[in-house]
């Protein structure tokens, strides 16, 4: 089946730095990308929608100058958390849909744990 | 928005027993996925289920569509199966939203 991969699996960084998570779909070509996040014990949130060539869309209460979502191809999603905060530590997976998928299957990536020291 | 509830939100069960968890969702949906959430977070997706039944092993689901639910079966069920399970309904523009899912651990 259709791979969604997510880098770094793991990252922790310093308090005020920014980090880039990179989602990527290995074997299809999607158009439209998501980014969900999760905290301990919680569900996962929506937090936008990533457009291929345009800007992404946020869901509500997602700060866009915070996590700035760039999806610069066909094949690759990238969120980065600027000036991140111990607070901004968090579970985040990101989603595809082929663009040439007339169904509604969607894949996710294995998620990205981000620690804020 | 659409609503996703599963229930119930904790389980626990001995080894072999077997359990339903439930999926209610509150408006039409495109689509409906089954996922199971491992200790380090990965997301495995069982079913994709808009209607009717599908079977992997030991597990099976059955959407009702017309009437908004979802059943995850589980069966002789195994300490690998803890952990936790996500419902998620695909709404118009694909979004995919999960409801907050069912911790479950088995025992030994």
């Amino acid at each position: 089946g259709a791979v969604v991969s997510q880098h770094p699996s793991w990252v922790i960084c310093k308090s005020g730095t920014s980090v880039k998570i990179e989602c990527r779909s290995l074997d299809f070509q999607a158009t439209t990308m998501f980014w969900y996040r999760q905290f301990p014990k919680q569900s996962l949130m929506l937090m936008a929608t990533s457009n291929e060539g345009s800007k992404a869309t946020y869901e509500q209460g997602v700060e866009k100058d915070k996590f700035l979502i760039n999806h610069a191809s066909l094949t690759l999603s990238t969120l980065t958390v600027t000036s991140a905060h111990p607070e901004d530590s968090s579970f985040y997976i990101c989603s595809a849909r082929p663009w040439d998928s007339t169904g509604n299957t969607i894949y996710f990536g294995e998620g990205s744990w981000l620690t804020v020291v | 928005g659409i609503q996703v509830e599963q229930s119930p939100p904790d389980l626990i069960l001995q080894e072999g027993a077997n359990s339903t968890l439930r999926c209610n969702f509150s408006d039409s949906v495109n689509n409906l996925q089954w996922f199971h959430q491992n200790p380090w977070g990965q997301l495995i997706n069982l079913f994709y289920i808009p209607s009717g039944t599908k079977q992997n092993g030991r597990l099976s689901a059955t959407t009702v569509a017309t009437e908004r639910y979802s059943l995850l079966y589980i069966s002789s069920s195994q300490t690998t199966d803890s952990g936790v399970y996500f419902c998620a309904a695909n709404t118009g523009g694909f979004k995919t939203i999960f409801g907050a899912g069912t911790r479950l651990f088995v025992k030994a």
